[in-house]
């Protein structure tokens, strides 16, 4: 069975631009999370998807989006890019709430 | 979501049996223990997950007191390819407890 996938994997943006970042998950799994990964803050929760529905949402600015189509595909979305943006995007599926999480191999997002 | 304390750091060397340990005060009842562990650029991979006493699988061990505060994640006879960030979560089962945050995890370096 094929992972989750990522793209693209690599992303040079500059402020104020936006930024649109995809995530296929495993197949079967109904289940997308989203993740932002920096050297200071560490992996942090950004939303999850489930169903083409956001069940739940961390702590961040409204700049940061998603959503979920009805095969499962996500995709992510920031707007107003900021430098402090640059980070890995980690996608993350699972089946369901108690299930575990598989993740993809990330985005690399680079603001200039 | 309870908050968990693990070591920013920890060394050993190949064929040696580390514990990394993690201390979570406020447990809930219903809340699981789960262990990711990630390589450089890449997502985090499920470890091990358990609820109390002990849980033993072929990559590791998992210890919890009767009090539930604490857990230790134990590898036995580790090898270089176990250098890594290993992450202590608590919440649902699955590793999947909604709005879950990794932090900044234990940076575990093996030696030859």
């Amino acid at each position: 069975k094929a992972g989750v996938t990522q793209t693209p994997r690599y992303l040079i943006k500059t402020r104020g631009q936006q930024v649109t970042l995809s995530c296929s998950p495993i197949s079967g799994h109904r289940s997308v999370s989203w993740y932002q990964q920096t050297p200071g803050q560490g992996l942090q929760f950004l939303f999850e998807y489930f169903s083409e529905t956001q069940r739940n949402k961390g702590n961040f600015p409204g700049r940061f989006s998603g959503r979920q189509f009805s095969n499962s595909r996500s995709e992510m979305n920031v707007s107003t890019l900021e430098l402090g943006d640059s980070a890995l995007y980690l996608c993350a599926s699972r089946w369901d709430r108690d299930y575990e999480q598989y993740f993809g191999p990330g985005t690399r997002l680079t603001v200039t | 979501l309870a908050k968990t304390t693990q070591p920013i750091s920890m060394d050993s060397y190949e064929g040696q049996e580390v514990n990394i340990t993690c201390s979570h005060n406020n447990i809930a009842t219903n809340d699981y223990i789960t262990w990711y562990q990630q390589f450089p650029s890449q997502g985090p991979r499920f470890i091990i997950q358990g609820y109390k006493t002990k849980v033993t699988n072929e990559v590791a061990s998992l210890f919890i007191p009767a009090d539930r505060k604490s857990s230790t994640l134990s590898l036995p006879r580790v090898s270089l390819s176990d250098t890594a960030v290993y992450y202590c979560l608590v919440g649902a089962s699955g590793g999947g407890a909604d709005g879950l945050t990794f932090g900044k995890g234990t940076h575990l370096i093996i030696q030859p």
